[in-house]
């Protein structure tokens, strides 16, 4: 699976635009590059998911440039209630330890802390 | 729909003592995963399965034991707890995504503590 490196922290204000870059310099061609979102004491929770070019739902935004070594997810506007931690997944449907569906590898993800 | 349940929410164990925690979901998902996450870093998967009936290793196995005997619960086990099992456990189920990876829904997490 592709190693993902992304900064440990960092800090916005409400209102604000946030991007958080991850790079994956060894991805696959059949990878998929995923984000997910951790509150304190709760499970991660899909964010959004994409392949390449530009992703976007109700929430985030997910670029990815042509050669897919790097992605940026954008939070537009974010409010307090973003701090949390972002974690930036490579992988494809076949995992590491086999089997026929995706395993998901967590870093340690990015600790964005909204300020008012 | 409860979405994906994890019992209990908290439990203090004896070295040496066994337990197991139980994971249910109610979305009719045929894989569920075990994570376990210590302080300062990401979930480290310990086994999951792909259907009723099967489980498979994942990169943190060893001192845990699963089993998935019906579709909607996945159960991990502890037979001798180590101080190093002290940690937080979540579970998470999907449902096999054809040309992309699965979303996994994750439940609240469990938080183990081994003395």
């Amino acid at each position: 699976l592709a190693k993902t490196t992304q900064p440990i922290s960092m800090d916005s204000y409400e209102g604000q635009e946030v991007n958080i870059t991850c790079s994956h310099n060894n991805i696959a061609t059949n990878d998929y590059i995923t984000w997910y979102q951790q509150f304190p004491s709760q499970g991660p929770r899909f964010i959004i998911q994409g392949y390449k070019t530009k992703v976007t739902n109700e929430v985030a935004s997910l670029f990815i440039p042509a050669d897919r070594k790097s992605s940026t997810l954008s939070l537009p506007r974010v409010s307090l209630s973003d701090t949390a931690v972002y974690y930036c997944l490579v992988g494809d449907m076949k995992g590491e330890y086999g089997g026929s569906q995706g395993n998901l590898i967590f870093g340690k993800g990015t600790k964005l802390s909204v300020k008012p | 729909n409860a979405g994906v349940t994890q019992t209990p929410k908290f439990r203090v164990l004896k070295t040496g003592q066994s337990m197991t925690l139980l994971c249910a979901q109610d979305m009719n998902h045929e894989y569920m995963y075990w994570y376990r996450q210590d302080p300062g870093m990401g979930l480290r998967l310990i086994h999951y399965s792909v259907g009723e009936g099967t489980t498979a290793k994942g990169e943190v196995p060893d001192g845990y034991n699963v089993s998935r005997l019906k579709k909607q619960n996945f159960l991990l086990g502890l037979e001798s707890a180590a101080p190093s099992q002290t940690s937080v456990y979540f579970c998470a189920s999907s449902y096999p995504t054809s040309g992309a990876v699965d979303e996994q829904f994750f439940g609240p997490g469990t938080r183990l503590t081994v003395l």
